[in-house]
């Protein structure tokens, strides 16, 4: 069964910086990995979406990759800014399953 | 334009109602869904039909039921309503469901869920 994890659980950082955002997924039989982002209150914005062939998307300051052979990707965020801060959930595209998603990483972007 | 919309945003009622909530979306999207977000905030799937029928019911109690009177609406009935129902519901809907590399989820904003 599909289990995706997420660290860290939540984030704090300064204006300006640049981070990154990990996922991790036990079962490499996927056929794509969303990375999303929820504001409180809100529904889920889709971010960036990578096909399993592909190694990275990229979206203004956005860049996500993807590495299915060891279940891993990554979501960096260059000079992060304040309207930057929400939960970041990424969710995997199973064979014969559904949407997986992780617990999600809570950042905050201080001015 | 809101794609997928859903209604009530929030919903507060006594336990033992029955009560439900709407979903529409006018993406032309093949499937919907329904995901349910706890207070840990884990997303976890609930339903999902491909135009009108029922493809995925993971283990949900039968006091949860789903209908769909066109491709375009999936709405969620829920009986009996119990203090561990209370909960974040999201309807969301995808292109095709066929499960392909291209797939994409699209949200609603969510319904509040608050059994008193």
């Amino acid at each position: 069964k599909q289990e995706v994890t997420q660290i860290p659980a939540a984030l704090s950082v300064p204006e300006g910086e640049n981070l990154v955002l990990n996922c991790s997924f036990t079962d490499s039989a996927i056929y794509n990995l969303q990375w999303f982002r929820q504001d409180p209150g809100k529904g889920l914005t889709s971010l960036l979406l990578i096909q399993s062939s592909q190694r990275e998307q990229t979206s203004g300051r956005l860049n996500a990759s993807l590495d299915k052979s060891s279940g891993r990707s990554t979501l960096y965020i260059a000079a992060s800014q304040p309207g930057d801060s929400a939960t970041y959930l990424c969710a995997v595209l199973n064979y014969g399953q559904n949407f997986v998603f992780g617990p999600g990483t809570r950042l905050s972007v201080l001015p | 334009d809101t794609a997928v919309s859903q209604t009530p945003k929030y919903l507060v009622t006594q336990m033992g109602n029955d009560k439900s909530i709407k979903c529409e979306q006018n993406l032309g999207h093949d499937t919907m869904y329904w995901y349910k977000q706890d207070s840990k905030k884990f997303l976890k799937i609930m339903f999902s039909y491909n135009n009108k029928e029922l493809i995925i019911n993971e283990t949900v109690p039968n006091r949860f039921s789903p209908k769909s009177p066109d491709k375009a609406h999936l709405n969620l009935h829920i009986n009996s309503l119990e203090l561990g129902d209370s909960a974040v519901y999201f309807c969301a809907s995808s292109p095709s469901g066929q499960f392909a590399t291209n797939e994409k989820l699209f949200f609603g904003s969510g319904t509040q869920l608050s059994v008193l």
